[in-house]
This record gives C-alpha cells, sequence and structure tokens, in this order.
C-alpha cells in the first residue's frame, strides 16, 4: 500500500514557482508530514516539515491541507540546482519513515 | 546543524568478503539510526533501525546475519555487509534522527556506493 501519492514527474520553468502536491489520506493526527529531496548519486537532504500550520524556511514552503490529507510543497523560484526527486513522507504512527517514489522535477532554463 | 556523515563513500571488493560502512551524526546524538538500501531509478527502502545500546530490528526480508548493525555509541552506527555476492551491489543510505528534535525528522548521510564483483 503506497501511504503517499505523488506525481512521477513534474516540470517546471527556471525562476518560476513550483507547487509539489501529495496525497496521505491515512496519516494520522499526530504525524509529521515532512519532505525530502533527493539529487543523483546523494542522500535525501531535508526540506521542511510540518503538522498542521503552513510552514515556511529558507529552502521552501509547506502548505498543508485543513483535512491533512494533502500537501503541497513550494518552491517560490525555481532555479536549476533544484532539479531532484522530491519526497513526501510520515512516520504514520512508528518511528520509520516510509518513502514513496517520489516526484522527478525537472527544471527547464 | 545536522549534519550526517558516512564513511566511505565507494566501495569495490570481491565477491564473499566484507565491507563495514560508517554512519556517524556530526553535531548531534542519535539514538535512533536508519539504514537504507536504494537501487537505479527505486526509491529508498528500509532495511533496518538501529537504537543505541540495543539489537538493531530489522524489516522483513532483510537477513540480520548478512547485514550486522551495531550502533555502540550516540553517534555512530555500522553496517557490515558480510559475504558479499553481486546482487548486494547498491547505494546504502544511513540516516539520523535527532533525539532533541521531535517530530521524526531523519538526517540522511551522503550514501555509500558499494560494488560487488
Amino acid at each position: 500500500d503506497a501511504k503517499t501519492t505523488q506525481p512521477n514527474s513534474m516540470e517546471s520553468n527556471e525562476e518560476e514557482p513550483v507547487h509539489l502536491p501529495c496525497n496521505h489520506s491515512t496519516i494520522s493526527g499526530t504525524d509529521y508530514i515532512h519532505w525530502y529531496r533527493q539529487l543523483p548519486s546523494q542522500g535525501p537532504e531535508y526540506v521542511i516539515h510540518g503538522l498542521t500550520s503552513n510552514v515556511n524556511n529558507r529552502m521552501a514552503s509547506l502548505a498543508i491541507a485543513e483535512d491533512r490529507k494533502s500537501s503541497t510543497l513550494i518552491l517560490h523560484r525555481a532555479t536549476l540546482r533544484d532539479a531532484a526527486v522530491y519526497y513526501c513522507t510520515s512516520n504514520f504512527g512508528n518511528e520509520k519513515l516510509t518513502f514513496g517514489t517520489g516526484t522527478r522535477l525537472t527544471i527547464i532554463p | 546543524g545536522a549534519v550526517v556523515s558516512q564513511h566511505p563513500s565507494w566501495v569495490i571488493c570481491k565477491s564473499g568478503t566484507s565491507v563495514k560502512i560508517e554512519c556517524r551524526s556530526l553535531d548531534f546524538q542519535a539514538t535512533t539510526m536508519f539504514w537504507y538500501r536504494q537501487f537505479p531509478k527505486q526509491s529508498l527502502m528500509l532495511m533496518a533501525t538501529s537504537n543505541e545500546g540495543s539489537k538493531a530490528t530489522y524489516e522483513q526480508g532483510v537477513e540480520k546475519d548478512k547485514f550486522l548493525i551495531n550502533h555502540a555509541s550516540l553517534t555512530l552506527s555500522t553496517l557490515t555487509v558480510t559475504s558479499a555476492h553481486p546482487e548486494d551491489s547498491s547505494f546504502y543510505i544511513c540516516s539520523a534522527r535527532d533525539a532533541l528534535a521531535g517530530a521524526e525528522t531523519q538526517y540522511f548521510g551522503p550514501g555509500t556506493r558499494l560494488l560487488v564483483l
């Protein structure tokens, strides 16, 4: 069972905002939503996490739906260095994070 | 902050030999570390959860006698691939959870690429 679902791939033009969606309908009330990104041949890099409220940091913003069944990672101004596989994940009630297949983001110059 | 290192970054070994991979949390204490394996164009697959001072918990289908995990301190966990075979060739990634940060956030190492000939 895929606990998070994301589009396999997305494209965006450089310097434009990118909205990466994720569905996590089985998440419980105390599970945090985490986003990571992975460049080729590197370990995943932490991007952002949140519980209920929208969150902002220097890398991105996280918009969490009111029912918490979905969230959107927002890159405000995509650069070529943002091209990566983006994973939305959660611990779903235990200490382990469950990774799906992620979204491969391509940035078009 | 929240830096995790792995050593070595890549290793080539002969079939039948053992390989040890180290995972260190550099600027925080990690009571729990995780070991993942990733095959080309696939997602991360959790192999085991390693708790400091206790035995690791392995995921279904992962052989505990083949993938030995030791978590002897709050900043170091090791994964030893025993009697490695070509099918063990993969990208091994560790992560560490900051015990004080909460939220189950994990910070990942850069990965170790293993090639078994």
